[in-house]
């Protein structure tokens, strides 16, 4: 157990519709980032939060936001959902930003998405 | 742009010792990171190294770092069928922003 916590597991919605990914960070860590595995595109990352607010973003499209909140959990927004955002979503956690232990970066069991 | 690369697939006995390579492209990168992902499952964090460091040993696990050929490798002792999974490597750097690689497939004979 990572102790990143994501929810839910698995989800099925249709196409065009909207949904939330929640993640709660290990306990004590600042930083929480999402990533999407898919299997053309493998894993890809997102975005990343840290203590609130945003530190980078990487692939990720505007049709999806993020947010992390002062308790430290972290939400992903996916809306107008097509076929191809069908992956998993991968919730991460570390200490900090940069350097030290807070390198250490680990991973929820992630949310499976299917879009129909 | 920055780029991770893994060969896709490897298959070994039950016993011997199994290396997954991993090349980088990064040169900023600070950390290297192996996770392991089983069917349906998470990624589990194996090991790190930093990048001023040569070598890792973790139990069964051996992490070499060629720093000027921007080439990691892993090494599994005594490969168990337990470890047939998908490995991944991963450069992060500054951000901690991580790039994976596409991710080995080892595969363990009995």
């Amino acid at each position: 157990d990572s102790g990143v916590t994501q929810t839910p597991k698995h989800l099925i919605t249709a196409t065009g519709q909207r949904v939330t990914l929640r993640c709660s960070p290990r306990s004590g860590d600042l930083s929480v980032y999402w990533y999407q595995q898919s299997l053309d595109q493998g894993l890809q990352f997102l975005i990343q939060y840290y203590n609130g607010e945003e530190r980078a973003k990487g692939n990720i499209l505007e049709r999806f936001s993020a947010q992390q909140f002062p308790d430290l959990h972290s939400e992903l927004n996916l809306s107008s959902l097509e076929l191809g955002d069908s992956a998993l979503y991968f919730c991460a956690s570390s200490g900090s930003v940069t350097g030290g232990s807070g390198n250490t970066i680990y991973f929820g069991e992630g949310s499976w998405l299917t879009v129909v | 742009g920055e780029d991770v690369e893994q060969s896709l697939f490897l298959s070994v006995r039950e016993g011997d010792s199994s290396v997954i390579n991993c090349t980088y492209t990064d040169s900023s990168s600070t950390y290297l990171y192996w996770y392991k992902q089983e069917p349906g499952a998470g990624l589990q964090l194996l090991t790190y190294i930093f990048s001023n460091m040569d070598m890792k040993q973790d139990q069964r696990l051996t992490v070499l770092l060629n720093k000027k050929d921007k080439h990691l490798s892993l090494r599994i002792a005594d490969t168990q069928t337990g470890d047939s999974a998908i490995y991944f490597c991963a450069s992060g750097g500054a951000t901690n922003k991580l790039i994976f690689g596409t991710g080995t497939l080892l595969a363990v004979q009995p």
